[in-house]
């Protein structure tokens, strides 16, 4: 079945320090990825809807400049968090959809857990 | 506008009953909705969706939801629980289009209880 990759599942770093978060999809190509934040015990936050050869599309009060997302190619996104500070603490999803099936489920990868000294 | 609600942010239930997890849905569209499990430090894992086929969708690990359009309504059910179905699970809609985004529920914890 389709499989989401995404790298690395857990970082530990200090404050300041950028961090880059890769998405990739395995089997199948992807024109959109999405990228959630993840509260404890919360539901998804969707950030933005990554767009592959162009620009990211940010949710309302998701700062662009601190969360960079870049959609090189149709099987990779990535998400940059830049000058990490604790409360940008969280667990991060990316999802990606098939982009020849549009009635399928996106599929998740196994998120990635950020933990900001 | 989608959106989903799940009723009940926690559902404790014993080994061997019966597992009832609430959604309802709104969209101004004609939904896809899915099922997500997600268990401790991990991503979500699909269990079943509907996309306008067959109403009464079967999922893996026994669970099924059925669509009622009268009752914008996809609860997910399984007859009999099993002490790993113990998680969160995540209800969501969507449109159509490859691009459309996933609007998700609150999620349910849901806890087995032996």
């Amino acid at each position: 079945g389709a499989v989401v990759s995404q790298h690395p599942s857990r970082v530990i770093c200090k404050s300041g320090t950028s961090v880059k978060i890769e998405c990739r999809s395995l089997d199948f190509q992807a024109t959109t990825m999405f990228w959630y934040r993840q509260f404890p015990k919360k539901s998804l936050m969707l950030m933005a809807t990554s767009n592959e050869g162009s620009k990211a599309t940010y949710e309302q009060g998701v700062e662009k400049d601190k969360f960079l997302i870049n959609h090189a190619s149709l099987t990779l996104s990535t998400l940059t968090v830049t000058s990490a500070h604790p409360e940008d603490s969280s667990f991060y999803i990316c999802s990606a959809r098939d982009r020849l099936q549009g009635n399928q489920p996106q599929h998740f990868g196994d998120g990635t857990r950020l933990s900001i000294l | 506008a989608q959106s989903v609600t799940q009723l009940g942010s926690h559902v404790s239930v014993s080994e061997g009953a019966l597992v009832l997890l609430r959604c309802n849905y709104s969209s101004s569209v004609p939904p896809y909705l899915f099922w997500y499990v997600q268990y401790p430090n991990q991503g979500l894992q699909l269990l079943l969706k509907y996309t306008s086929a067959a109403t009464l969708v079967k999922g893996i690990n026994g669970f099924e939801a059925e669509f009622k359009k009268s009752e914008t309504s996809f609860h997910l059910t399984k007859p009999s629980a099993h002490m790993s179905d113990a998680a969160e699970y995540f209800c969501a809609v969507s449109g159509s289009g490859t691009g459309n985004q996933f609007y998700f529920g609150t999620g349910t914890s849901l806890t087995v209880i032996p």
